[in-house]
This record gives structure tokens, C-alpha cells and sequence, in this order.
């Protein structure tokens, strides 16, 4: 039974560029929640897709977007990047209920020089 | 909204020692609340949940916490420590209500199993 993966594992980006991470979830699981861990911090919830669409936001601003596929995988983009956006971009997927465990895969290392 | 505290950022301790890893949350209404850990190099697995019930819920590996809704806590306890229980342990809380989807977390407590 496959758990959450993510591609790449690792991305080295130049600030104002443009990033897709991408995010398979846990056979059996239909939502996708995206999370950013910088360093020496924990997890900031960006935002949650459920149905193909956004069901909630975090604080994070425009730059970020997401999508949701019809077979429950998702991309995380991030748009005109800045040296803050480095960090572990982490997806998680659960089941459609509100307090269903969260999964985590192993994130994504996105590193803006 | 809510917040979480884990008041410590690195907890030191020798082998088959006891650990306790402190968390204090705060919210201004009935929450959920989780122990997630996280091991070098990968992502957040699941320790215990504290949902309703019984305010002691354990893990299958000897952890326990205990949800103490007059002190707002949520600490985790092991009786006797193992190597490879060396990673980082964050806390983290949601409102129980329908419509809170995101989960707020600590800032992590690294716990080193000194042997």
C-alpha cells in the first residue's frame, strides 16, 4: 500500500521563478492538504483540496496556487519566488472527514538562491 | 484561531530515562489535539490523537499524553527512552467543530537519546 509521494525530492530554484511540486495521496484517500516547514520551524498549513477544490486557505498569499485531479492527486505552484519560499513544502493526505488523520509524505526541498 | 507552545526546543536525555516534551495550546474553542513525529529526512507520521473521551491516549510504541483542558495541555511522556526514539516531536491542534481543516503545530522539541 503506497503511501503520500511527492516529486521531485529536491528543487534548486532562482528567485522569480516558478515551481510545481507535485503530490500522489494514500490509496483509499481523496483529500489533499499542502504544508510549508521552514527551517528549525514546524509545518504552516497553505492550503487544503478536497472535490478539485480549495476547501481552505492558510495565510500564505497569491503566489501560492493548487490543484486537484479527478484521481485525488494534486500540484502545489508557487509563483515569482523569493528567497523566503525556501523550505520543506509537505503534502498530506486523509479521508474527506474534517478530523481524519493527516498522512504526511516526505516533502519536497525546494531551496531559492 | 489557535496556537500551540512547546516550550522547549531540545530535550537531552540518557537511555532508558524517562521524557516528558511539553505542550500548552491555546484556543478559544473545544479542539482536537496530536503529537506528530518527525524522523530526519522524512515527513510527519502520527504519534496519538487526543479527539474526546478519555483524556490519557497512548501510542503503540510507549508514548502517552495526557489532555488537561483547566492547564490547556497537551504533554507527551515516555516511562523509558530508546535510541530510536531520537527525531522531532511537534504538537499540533484543530478545532473540533465542522469547517477546520487546517491543523496548527509547535515549533518542534528535538529529543536526543543520549546513549
Amino acid at each position: 500500500d503506497a503511501g503520500v509521494t511527492q516529486s521531485p525530492t529536491h528543487l534548486i530554484k532562482t528567485r522569480g521563478q516558478q515551481v510545481t511540486l507535485r503530490c500522489s495521496p494514500k490509496s483509499g484517500h481523496d483529500t489533499v492538504s499542502w504544508y510549508q516547514q521552514a527551517l528549525g520551524q514546524g509545518p504552516q498549513f497553505i492550503f487544503q483540496y478536497y472535490e478539485e477544490e480549495e476547501r481552505q486557505r492558510g495565510n500564505f498569499p497569491d503566489r501560492f496556487s493548487g490543484h486537484q485531479f479527478p484521481n485525488y492527486s494534486s500540484e502545489l505552484n508557487v509563483n515569482a519566488l523569493l528567497l523566503g519560499d525556501s523550505a520543506l513544502y509537505l503534502c498530506a493526505s486523509s479521508r474527506g472527514q474534517y478530523n481524519s488523520p493527516l498522512h504526511f509524505g516526505n516533502g519536497t526541498r525546494l531551496t531559492v538562491t | 484561531a489557535q496556537s500551540v507552545t512547546q516550550l522547549d526546543s531540545q530535550v537531552p536525555v540518557f537511555e532508558e530515562a524517562p521524557v516528558e516534551l511539553r505542550c500548552n495550546y491555546s484556543s478559544s474553542v473545544s479542539v482536537y489535539l496530536f503529537w506528530y513525529v518527525q524522523y530526519p529526512n522524512q515527513g510527519l507520521q502520527l504519534l496519538l490523537k487526543y479527539l474526546s473521551g478519555s483524556t490519557l491516549v497512548e501510542s503503540i510504541n510507549g508514548f502517552e499524553a495526557e489532555f488537561n483542558k483547566s492547564q490547556t495541555s497537551f504533554h507527551l511522556r515516555k516511562p523509558s527512552v530508546h535510541i530510536s526514539d531520537t527525531a522531532e516531536y511537534f504538537c499540533a491542534v484543530t478545532h473540533s467543530g465542522a469547517g477546520s481543516y487546517q491543523l496548527t503545530f509547535g515549533k518542534g522539541t528535538k529529543l536526543s537519546v543520549i546513549p
